[in-house]
C-alpha cells in the first residue's frame, strides 16, 4: 500500500533556528515528491518538486533532499522567520498524488 | 495568488440542496484535480480529469459529480450531501508528461447543516 508519512505533527522553534522537516514514503517507485506550504484555511502553495532522478532542490532558504532508496524526503529550512509558520505537506506521484498529514510549524518571535 | 481560483470560497448548503464549485485555471495546463481536505486527514484525490477526460475517480459517492466542459475549467456539482461532507475542497492542476508540478487554487469551505 502505498503511504506517505510526516512526522513530527506539530514542532514550534524559535526564530533564526534552521530546521528540518521529514517526510517518509512506502515505495521507492515515485515519479516526483513535491512540498507545500499551507496557511490556515488557504489552498497549498508548491515550495519545491524534485524529479525521481534529481537528489535535492533549492529555492532561497528552502533546499529539499530526496533518497528514494530510504523512502525518505526531508525539507531544510535555514534562519527561521515567523512567516514560516504553516503547515508543510509532502506529496508523492506513484500512479496518482498521495499526500502526508503535514507538519505543523511554528516560530517563535 | 496562484494561477488557479475557485468560487465560490464558503458556501453553506443544507442537505437537499443542489450545488456547483467552479475552478479556473491560468496556466495552460491540461490536467485538472479535485480533492478534499478533511481535518487531521491526508488530502484525499477525488477526480483527475486529462485532456477533459476523467482518468481517475477514487471511489467517490455519486453525490459528488464533476465536470469538466474544457482544459481551463473544472466543476463539481453537489446532491443531497451528507453532514460529514463538510470540508475544504481543493482545486489543482499541472501539466502532463511534463514535471507535473501541482499548483492549487484556495478552496472552497463547505458546510453542510
Amino acid at each position: 500500500k502505498q503511504e506517505v508519512t510526516q512526522i513530527p505533527a506539530a514542532l514550534s522553534v524559535p526564530e533564526g533556528e534552521n530546521l528540518v522537516l521529514n517526510c517518509s514514503f512506502t515505495d521507492s517507485a515515485i515519479y516526483n515528491l513535491q512540498w507545500f506550504r499551507q496557511d490556515p484555511g488557504k489552498g497549498l502553495t508548491s515550495l519545491l518538486l524534485i524529479q525521481s532522478s534529481q537528489r535535492e532542490q533549492t529555492s532561497g532558504r528552502l533546499n529539499a533532499s530526496l533518497d528514494k532508496s530510504s523512502g525518505r524526503s526531508t525539507l531544510y529550512i535555514a534562519a527561521s522567520q515567523p512567516g514560516d509558520s504553516a503547515t508543510y505537506l509532502c506529496a508523492v506521484l506513484w500512479n496518482q498524488f498521495y499526500f502526508g498529514t503535514g507538519t505543523s510549524l511554528t516560530v517563535i518571535p | 495568488e496562484t494561477g488557479v481560483t475557485q468560487t465560490p470560497r464558503h458556501l453553506v448548503m443544507g442537505m437537499t440542496n443542489k450545488k456547483s464549485l467552479k475552478c479556473e485555471q491560468h496556466l495552460g495546463h491540461n490536467a485538472m484535480y479535485w480533492y478534499k481536505q478533511s481535518a487531521k486527514k491526508p488530502l484525499e484525490l477525488m477526480f483527475v480529469y486529462s485532456l477533459e477526460e476523467r482518468v481517475e475517480n477514487n471511489s467517490v459517492p455519486s453525490r459528488f459529480s464533476p465536470e469538466c466542459p474544457n482544459s481551463s475549467h473544472l466543476f463539481l456539482h453537489l446532491h443531497t450531501l451528507q453532514p460529514e461532507d463538510s470540508a475544504l475542497y481543493l482545486c489543482a492542476s499541472s501539466l502532463r508528461d511534463r514535471n507535473n508540478e501541482q499548483f492549487f487554487g484556495p478552496g472552497t469551505r463547505l458546510t453542510v447543516l
